[in-house]
């Protein structure tokens, strides 16, 4: 497809286990973001990849949360343990590059729900 | 990181113009200035963006201020599908550890009254 693809589109979760969420950025795109969406708040930051430069893993809420980026293509976003208060809607982002006059495509998010 | 500050809420009728306002102050010279929108139950997409001079596409159009410390995102005639959230973010040109990073405020929810 042409876009950004997220899946699962929705996962429920029980309190306690792990959960990956993948993001498949439009190819080519060398920039990819991660960001949560909490029910009626704004987007919060979680991860920054670009190119072969390290991550910058600075929103990244707590050491449960990990992301990786394979082959500069797909994208994985790990939470171990998961709690109650991880539930959010998780989006992917990608650009062609980091240059600031590229814009941002988004994915339709994984609506996290941890019972 | 410069910040942007925008109203939480602005309110507009159908087929009237829509001038929402974004502050960023602090912002460096080698800023752009993005905006984003993000419809109910949908993830973010770009809307505009610019660097000094205003800018114009099928969307919007973006006026900059001179000192660029604000800018104005302009719907020329708003309809019932443009109510959403709206973002004002800058984007570091180059250098730095803030290059390519994308930080989202909370935006401002546009209502759109038929």
């Amino acid at each position: 497809g042409a876009g950004v693809s997220q899946s699962p589109s929705n996962k429920v979760t029980e309190k306690g286990k792990d959960v990956e969420l993948r993001c498949d950025p439009i190819s080519g795109h060398t920039a990819l973001y991660w960001y949560r969406q909490s029910l009626g708040q704004g987007l919060e930051f979680l991860i920054y990849f670009q190119g072969n430069s390290a991550p910058d893993k600075s929103g990244l809420p707590s050491d449960r949360f990990s992301a990786e980026r394979t082959g500069g293509s797909v994208s994985t976003l790990t939470i171990q343990r998961t709690q109650q208060e991880d539930s959010a809607v998780y989006l992917c982002a990608s650009r062609l590059t980091g240059t600031a006059y590229t814009e941002a495509f988004f994915g339709q998010g994984t609506r996290l729900t941890v019972v | 990181d410069a910040k942007t500050t925008q109203p939480n809420s602005m309110e507009s009728n159908e087929e009237e113009p829509v001038h929402l306002p974004c502050n960023h102050s602090t912002i460096s010279g080698t800023d752009y200035i993005h905006w984003y929108r993000q419809l109910p139950s949908q993830g973010p997409e770009y809307v505009i963006h610019g660097l000094t001079s205003n800018v114009n596409n099928r969307m919007a159009s973006l006026a900059i201020a001179e000192d660029r410390k604000s800018s104005t995102l302009i719907l020329h005639r708003a309809t019932l599908r443009d109510a959403a959230v709206y973002y004002c973010i800058l984007i570091r040109r180059a250098g730095g550890t803030s290059y390519g990073k994308l930080t989202f405020g909370q935006g401002t929810i546009l209502t759109v009254h038929p």
